[in-house]
């Protein structure tokens, strides 16, 4: 079975650019969550989706950043226009329903913003 | 106050030794508990879940549940320097929803 898939694994952007990760989840697992990993602490869900729809993006900063899941397979976040302070590790999971199941993270992308 | 609380360490044992990793969580309706390890420029992978009260054995690792005192913790027994990592705490908040949270993790070295 293949794993989680995501691209790119590094990217470096100036402040105020644009950047878009890529996930690809586990087939037939029917939610996926996008995390974000600061140096030194714990992961923070961004959004969930169940299928093609969210869950829960409370913690996701719209102003910002954004994402879809439009088949309700791979999935795309973006963040536009990127701070400083948004360098970190974007990880995707994916699990086959709901928060209960075991989580299987994908590699991350690892964010420099400079 | 955050949801789940970890003890950042570093955490130091010798090998062979029993490694206790601890966590506490604020929502006394949640019901899911998950232990995590994460290898330096790695992704999380699970150890072990935990739903009910007592304790549960999966090989060298031990999962501990207290529901009533609000903590769940992590035994590794015969500690070995492939151990050292960090171990995140993972829990299901029922009261925002079912949001799945983790704590800061606990840096674990496991001293040859």
């Amino acid at each position: 079975e293949a794993g989680v898939a995501q691209s790119p694994r590094y990217k470096i952007i100036e402040k105020r650019q644009s950047v878009a990760f890529w996930c690809n989840p586990i087939s037939g697992h029917a939610t996926l969550y996008w995390y974000q990993q600061i140096l030194g602490q714990g992961p923070k869900l961004l959004i969930q989706f169940q299928n093609n729809g969210v869950v829960d993006d409370s913690q996701l900063p719209k102003d910002r950043f954004s994402a879809e899941r439009l088949k309700g397979v791979d999935s795309t976040l973006k963040i536009q226009p990127a701070k400083l302070e948004d360098s970190a590790v974007y990880l995707c999971a994916s699990s086959r329903s709901g928060t209960v199941n075991e989580q299987f993270f994908g590699p991350g992308t690892r964010l420099t913003v400079l | 106050q955050k949801e789940v609380e970890q003890n950042s360490g570093p955490l130091s044992v010798p090998e062979g030794a029993i490694a206790s990793l601890n966590c506490t969580y604020s929502d006394r309706g949640s019901q899911s508990f998950f232990w995590y390890r994460q290898y330096s420029g790695k992704s999380p992978e699970l150890i072990m879940f935990i739903y009910s009260n007592g304790d549960k054995e999966d090989g060298r690792f031990t999962a501990q549940l207290n529901k009533a005192s609000q903590y769940v913790s992590l035994l590794i027994r015969d500690s070995q320097p492939s151990d050292s990592a960090t171990y995140l705490c993972a829990v299901v908040v029922s009261r925002t929803g079912n949001q799945f949270y983790f704590g800061t993790g606990t840096s674990l070295t496991v001293i040859p």
